[in-house]
């Protein structure tokens, strides 16, 4: 069966940086995307970017730019996510979420990881 | 990329219909036919419901079911139940822009 599992929480301090995996299992790693998508507490979900596990090629939200950069490393079958410049509104449950290159939607979904910043 | 319109709040008695509106722009949900509804416990993990506005994953109810009308989509849940009650996200393919989510509804059945 399909699985994402991603990292434990994280708490940083302002201007930090965080870098948050997701290892995918039970299906063919590079032949998928991954999304990260981030939820803030008690607000909406919010689309980061994301990268095509077979070529690798990125895309990352206009608002992300420049902070965000996410990486895979397929013989780990793992996705990561690298936020710098953390500020305090960066707290938010991050999630990775599969994506079927040439389709528009997410079937799975991480468990969701917890990154706190605070000073 | 600013986030597709719902309206915050919809409820239903058990039984009844409601219907969630979704409204973008002719940059994303007017101009893709790639629009697909999360549905959201509190503290869980979404889970998706409908995609490519009218089609349903396998294991999803055919209560549920999707539409679209120039800038705005829908999603509808027919014969509502306590189960249903949740948050619930559209989210649609932005072109250059990559993806937008809505900014979502609580649904609240009475």
């Amino acid at each position: 069966q399909v699985q994402l599992v991603q990292s434990g929480a994280e708490v940083r301090k302002p201007g930090a940086s965080v870098k948050v995996s997701c290892k995918g299992s039970g299906y063919t790693f590079s032949s998928y995307a991954m999304h990260w998508v981030r939820q803030a507490p008690g607000q909406r979900l919010e689309w980061m970017g994301w990268i095509n596990a077979g070529n690798g090629d990125t895309k990352y939200s206009q608002k992300f730019q420049g902070r965000v950069t996410i990486t895979r490393d397929t013989s780990a079958s793992t996705v990561s996510m690298e936020l710098s410049s953390l500020r305090s509104e960066d707290t938010a449950v991050y999630y990775c979420a599969r994506n079927n290159v040439g389709t528009s939607f997410f079937d799975y979904w991480g468990q969701g990881t917890l990154v706190t910043v605070s000073s | 990329q600013s986030a597709l319109t719902q309206p915050a709040s919809v409820s239903g008695s058990p039984g009844q219909s409601i219907t969630i509106s979704c409204t973008g722009t002719s940059s994303d949900v007017g101009s893709y036919n790639f629009v697909s509804w999360y549905q959201q416990h509190p503290g869980k993990v979404p889970k998706l419901m409908t995609y490519e506005v009218n089609k349903r994953p396998s294991g999803v109810s055919n209560r549920f079911s999707g539409s679209k009308s120039g800038n705005t989509a829908s999603l509808t849940i027919s014969g509502l139940q306590a189960e249903d009650e949740a948050d619930y996200y559209c989210c649609s393919y932005a072109g250059s822009s990559g993806y937008v989510f809505g900014t979502g509804t609580k649904v609240t059945v009475l």
